[in-house]
């Protein structure tokens, strides 16, 4: 079965500073791989896909994340940071044999600094 | 429109009512999902949907019982909960076989 880990539980940036968000994974072959934010009381919006091809994928907000076969690894990025972004973020892991449901993350908590 | 919507919000119920959760999106998805999250944890799945009939359940307990009566809606109902039942309720939908599942905001329910 497939598992995700977050190494940071919570992450503070100061506002315009770049972020990089950790998620690692363990799976027999290359999966699914999923970033959503989730904002305080609210449900999960996805911020980003990768399925195949080109290993950096582009997502919605200014996000990106690069997939590293070698290092099991799939981390987010974002050069600058607004105060908006603070949030809790989940990586999670689909593995394209198993169905429809996938696992997530810890999650790791982002603040920002004024 | 990639909207799920679920009803209600909020929900405070003692440990001998009957309530429900409601889900309903109108994407054509015919895989519909309920999560259930603690505070400062991931989603854990419940119940998964596909084609209006129930494919998977995580061994949730009996006082939660799923129920898909048509391709948009999708019910959790709620009986002789206990308080560490208490939590965010999150519905999702997608397409069957598709990974990409669209969240709604969630019902905070309070079990007393």
């Amino acid at each position: 079965a497939q598992s995700v880990t977050q190494p940071d539980i919570h992450i503070t940036v100061s506002e315009g500073a770049s972020l990089e968000l950790r998620c690692n994974y363990s799976y027999g072959a290359t999966p699914y791989l999923f970033w959503y934010v989730q904002s305080p009381g609210q449900g999960l919006q996805l911020l980003l896909k990768y399925f195949s091809g080109d290993t950096l994928v582009q997502g919605i907000k200014g996000f990106e994340a690069e997939f590293k076969r070698s290092q099991s690894s799939f981390n987010l990025r974002k050069p600058s940071v607004h105060w908006s972004d603070a949030a809790e973020y989940f990586c999670a892991v689909g593995a394209r044999n198993y169905g429809q449901n996938f696992v997530f993350g810890p999650g790791t908590r982002l603040s920002v600094l004024p | 429109d990639t909207e799920v919507t679920q009803t209600p919000k909020h929900l405070v119920m003692g440990m001998t009512n009957k309530k429900s959760l409601k889900c309903e999106q109108h994407m054509g998805h015919r895989a519909m999902y309920w999560y259930k999250q603690k505070a400062k944890k991931p989603p854990e799945l419940m119940f998964v949907y596909s084609y209006e009939k129930l494919s998977i359940n995580e061994s949730v307990p009996s006082r939660f019982s799923p129920e898909c009566p048509n391709s948009s809606l999708l019910n959790l109902h709620l009986h002789a909960l206990q308080p560490e039942d208490s939590a965010l309720y999150l519905c999702a939908s997608s397409q069957v076989g598709e990974h990409i599942q669209y969240f709604g905001a969630g019902t905070r329910l309070s079990v007393l």
